[in-house]
């Protein structure tokens, strides 16, 4: 059980192109979903934290009109890069809780995203 | 602020025992996971702590004592697909629940 689907899991576009990733929970309903960047050997960075049918929260220093976010569903939540640009480049990975914060997050597979 | 601070990498034999450390500094402690993430792979859960003490699971167990802001991960009988990055995580509450991770432990299981 518990499992998170993440797509697409590799994109390789233009500068200048919207990204749309959209993460699921195939199995649960996940009260809260989290949004990760992570660059090579490098650790986790916590995007963005969104809950069901609510704004997000942004983490300092993540652009909010350039990584849309939207928690439409209790199991569905997208990821949008707008106009990306080769430093938007990175390994984006979301994760899915249900219940309280001794949960576990359950995380997609990633998705690649290559701006050329 | 907030920090994580564990080893970049280890290596260790086939069969051996490693432990991870782990340790922090934040405000708003609400427990601590421990997942494994294989390159190129998402982070899977290994284990949560929340009270002082050691939890075993299987090949695998974690301690924490939250006085000295203190975690390891004990992995026995090392096996060559344990070898992936070890990422320590801090769950905190500053006014909403999100977690914190380590750069993570690289370990090499070797022959």
């Amino acid at each position: 059980g518990a499992v998170v689907s993440q797509h697409p899991s590799r994109v390789i576009c233009k500068s200048g192109t919207s990204v749309k990733i959209e993460c699921r929970s195939l199995d649960f309903q996940a009260t809260t979903m989290f949004w990760y960047r992570q660059f090579p050997k490098q650790s986790l960075m916590l995007m963005a934290t969104s809950n069901e049918g609510s704004k997000a929260t942004y983490e300092q220093g993540v652009e909010k009109d350039k990584f849309l976010i939207n928690h439409a569903s209790l199991t569905l939540s997208t990821l949008t890069v707008t106009s990306a640009h080769p430093e938007d480049s990175s390994f984006y990975i979301c994760s899915a809780r249900t219940g309280g914060a001794e949960q576990p997050q359950h995380f997609g597979d990633g998705t690649r995203l290559s701006i050329l | 602020g907030q920090n994580i601070d564990q080893p970049t990498e280890m290596t260790a034999t086939e069969g051996a025992i490693v432990q991870i450390n782990c340790t922090y500094q934040t405000s708003g402690f609400n427990g601590l996971f421990w997942y494994q993430q294989h390159a190129g792979e998402a982070p899977t859960f290994l284990s949560y702590n929340v009270l002082d003490g050691l939890e075993e699971k299987g090949r695998f167990s974690s301690f924490l004592s939250r006085s000295k802001g203190y975690s390891y991960l004990l992995l026995k009988e090392l096996q060559m697909k344990d070898s992936a990055s070890y990422l320590c995580a801090v769950g905190i509450n500053t006014g909403g629940f999100k977690t914190i991770f380590g750069a993570g432990t690289r370990l090499f299981v070797k022959a």
